[in-house]
């Protein structure tokens, strides 16, 4: 069982459609959470970024983690096409030896 | 300000050849990773530097990989000789010290093609 796992889509959804994209691990030692967006042949880039559990916002953006069911959310409103890309959640438990994890992306088509 | 430079951005090479790939950090960023991308797959670290030691290199295959970072800035991420599997992206990224917190800026990779 790996130590992150990820829906891997692909997801396909209308323009306007609120999107969830979801995460779920197995180490409690987590503590760091990120959401990586990575468009076709780029490098990732960091899009949300979360220490311990709680919800936090960014614009159309909102990232939410349970610490106690070991589930991070990613949901995005009011979607937009150029919001296409594939969606990497990534973890760490934050100490300056600590590896980061990623999931295996999830692929994200949003529909005009 | 710059991002993280990654060169080449292709390369296809025949199995058993050498090859290279390139980074340059940004500026003031001491960390570096080297991190293997497969398709439909998220980076796997390779390598982790704190400026010109390597801190990580546990999944470095080192019968064929190797890197340095000379003088703590620009990398190089080797392969010798190549093998049909190597064919995938190499990422760069960098950050701050540390950098067990999660926040890498990614250069745009190497995707690279074994024939």
């Amino acid at each position: 069982q790996k130590e992150v796992e990820q829906d891997p889509g692909p997801l396909s959804v209308p323009e306007g459609a609120i999107v969830s994209l979801n995460c779920t691990y197995s180490n409690s030692a987590f503590q760091y959470f990120m959401w990586y967006r990575q468009y076709s042949r780029k490098g990732p880039e960091l899009l949300m970024y979360t220490y311990s559990s709680g919800n936090k916002e960014d614009g159309r953006f909102t990232a939410q983690v349970d610490k106690s069911s070991k589930y991070i959310s990613l949901f995005i409103r009011d979607s937009q096409p150029s919001d296409s890309a594939t969606y990497l959640c990534a973890m760490s438990s934050g100490s300056s030896a600590s590896k980061i994890i990623f999931g295996s992306g999830t692929r994200l088509s949003i529909r005009p | 300000e710059a991002g993280v430079v990654q060169s080449p951005r292709y390369k296809i090479i025949e199995k058993k050849q050498p090859v290279a790939f390139w980074c340059n950090p940004i500026s003031g960023h001491n960390t570096l990773y080297w991190y293997l991308q497969n398709l439909g797959q998220g980076p796997e670290l390779l390598i982790r530097y704190e400026n010109e030691e390597a801190v990580d290199d546990s999944q470095l295959p080192k019968d064929r990989f190797s890197a340095e970072r000379l003088k703590g800035v620009d990398s190089t991420l080797k392969i010798q000789p190549a093998e049909l599997g190597d064919s995938a992206v190499y990422l760069c990224a960098s950050s701050l010290p540390g950098g067990g917190t999660g926040e890498l800026f990614f250069g745009e990779g190497s995707r690279l093609t074994v024939l």
